[in-house]
């Protein structure tokens, strides 16, 4: 059973351009989330999706961030016109559907580690 | 105040030996709660749940007090695998939404 994939695993940019990164959940996994590590600092959560829907993106940036989970195919978590502070690794979670009063578990694929120049 | 607070360390043990981490939480509405592990440049993996009685998994033992808003982490008999950074996750539900919320973990170095 694979886990939670993710690509690239590593992706380089240059001031200005866009990056796009994928994520594909664990298979049965409904729900998926978008976090930020910043060097030296902790995972930041950026935005919950199900299939077609955006939960909560409350910890998205205002500008220049999006992302989608279409009916077919991978989250795409998008940045346009990057600057040098979005160099991070970015990490997608997946976890199957929510229980009330459970605990809700979820499993982290292996990251994407973003650069920009 | 930060939402979860973690001692960074390093924690430098010896093998063998018994290693306690702590995290407080300052949300009181905070659902549950995990321990995860991260290697160096790696994604985090899960440890194990928390629950309020407390919870074994082999040699890591795990505690939480809602009174307090205090979880803890144990683990005896400490490996050289161990050393990873440990990090307390909270889950702030509101609604339908279930996002983590992570400590800056906490950094343990096993030696021999």
């Amino acid at each position: 059973n694979a886990g939670v994939m993710q690509n690239p695993r590593h992706l380089v940019r240059r001031r200005g351009q866009e990056a796009r990164l994928r994520c594909s959940p664990m298979k049965g996994h409904s729900h998926v989330y978008w976090y930020r590590q910043l060097p030296e600092e902790g995972l930041k959560f950026m935005v919950y999706l199900q299939k077609e829907n955006i939960i909560d993106e409350s910890g998205m940036p205002k500008e220049r961030f999006s992302a989608e989970f279409p009916k077919e195919g991978p989250s795409i978590l998008r940045i346009q016109q990057v600057v040098r502070g979005d160099s991070a690794a970015y990490f997608c979670a997946s976890s199957p559907r929510i229980v009330a009063g459970g605990l809700n578990e979820q499993f982290f694929g292996p990251g994407t580690r973003l650069t920009v120049l | 105040r930060k939402e979860v607070e973690q001692d960074p360390g390093p924690f430098n043990v010896p093998e063998g030996a018994t290693v306690a981490f702590n995290c407080t939480y300052s949300n009181s509405a905070s659902q549950s709660f995990f321990w995860y592990r991260q290697d160096c440049r790696k994604e985090p993996k899960l440890l194990m749940s928390v629950y309020s009685s407390g919870n074994e998994d082999g040699r890591f033992t795990a505690q939480l007090n809602r009174a307090s808003q205090y979880i803890s982490l144990l683990i005896r008999d400490s490996k050289l695998s161990d050393s990873a950074t440990y990090l307390c996750v909270v889950n702030l539900r509101a609604g339908t939404a279930s996002k983590l919320t992570f400590g800056t973990g906490t950094r343990l170095q096993v030696t021999l």
